[in-house]
């Protein structure tokens, strides 16, 4: 986990409402990218980001944005068009946006609906 | 479409005792394949890749892994398990030219015990 830090650890959202999940790494890694994680189905790409102030849609972008503003941050915000935002969000790292190379991963946020 | 899977959700091995987690893909083009390792409400753990080169791949903690293309398996493996194995293993594949994404297995929970 060392380099990338998420906040908060623990989550808690009311219907309706909007919330941001923290990423920052001091890697200087170029890539960042967001996953979410259900029991039993692994990990799902989210939103990734090759590049400040660009990133691209992954597999289950909808009710989800994002920004990258500085090269060190990746917020993620979870808004009222999620219908099913309970899950464990990890974001993770790499030097480069190449396909060799290793993603390195944060301690995760774990949200929950009330 | 691309895809990986691991057969077992669970294996179960005494301590002391060699250990298997099996990784089947399913990809068009030369993978690049990974293991992580995640122990409970963490984030992932990087173990080792494969991108090219020997088949035998070695990583972190004693693991290691053979790339079989004919057989389009990864499987990961341990001469003598210790109880501290005991987590949750996923097996990931990136695909040339796309940006780094990951597309992981479901994930098999090895049980080691003494």
């Amino acid at each position: 986990d060392g380099g990338i830090t998420q906040s908060p650890k623990y989550l808690f959202r009311k219907e309706g409402q909007n919330v941001t999940l923290s990423c920052e790494q001091n890697l200087n890694h170029d890539a960042m990218y967001w996953y979410r994680q259900d029991p039993g189905q692994g990990l799902r790409l989210i939103y990734y980001s090759q590049i400040v102030n660009d990133f691209q849609k992954g597999d289950i972008a909808e009710g989800y944005s994002v920004s990258r503003e500085k090269k060190e941050s990746f917020p993620l915000t979870v808004t009222s068009a999620q219908k099913n935002p309970t899950a464990f969000y990890l974001c993770a790292s790499s030097l480069l946006a190449m396909s060799t190379d290793t993603q390195y991963f944060g301690p995760g946020t774990r949200l929950t609906v009330l | 479409a691309q895809s990986v899977a691991q057969p077992e959700d669970q294996v179960n091995v005494a301590e002391g005792n060699p250990l298997t987690v099996k990784c089947t893909y399913s990809v068009s083009g030369n993978p690049y394949l990974f293991w992580y390792v995640q122990y409970p409400n963490r984030g992932l753990q990087f173990l080792l890749k494969y991108i090219t080169g020997d088949n035998l791949v070695k990583g972190s903690y004693g693991f290691e892994a053979e790339f079989n293309k004919s057989q389009t398996s990864f499987h990961l493996k341990k001469p003598s398990a210790l109880v501290s194995d005991s987590a949750l293993y996923f097996c990931a594949v990136s695909l040339y030219n796309q940006g780094g994404k990951l597309i992981f297995g479901q994930g098999t929970e090895l049980s080691v015990k003494p």
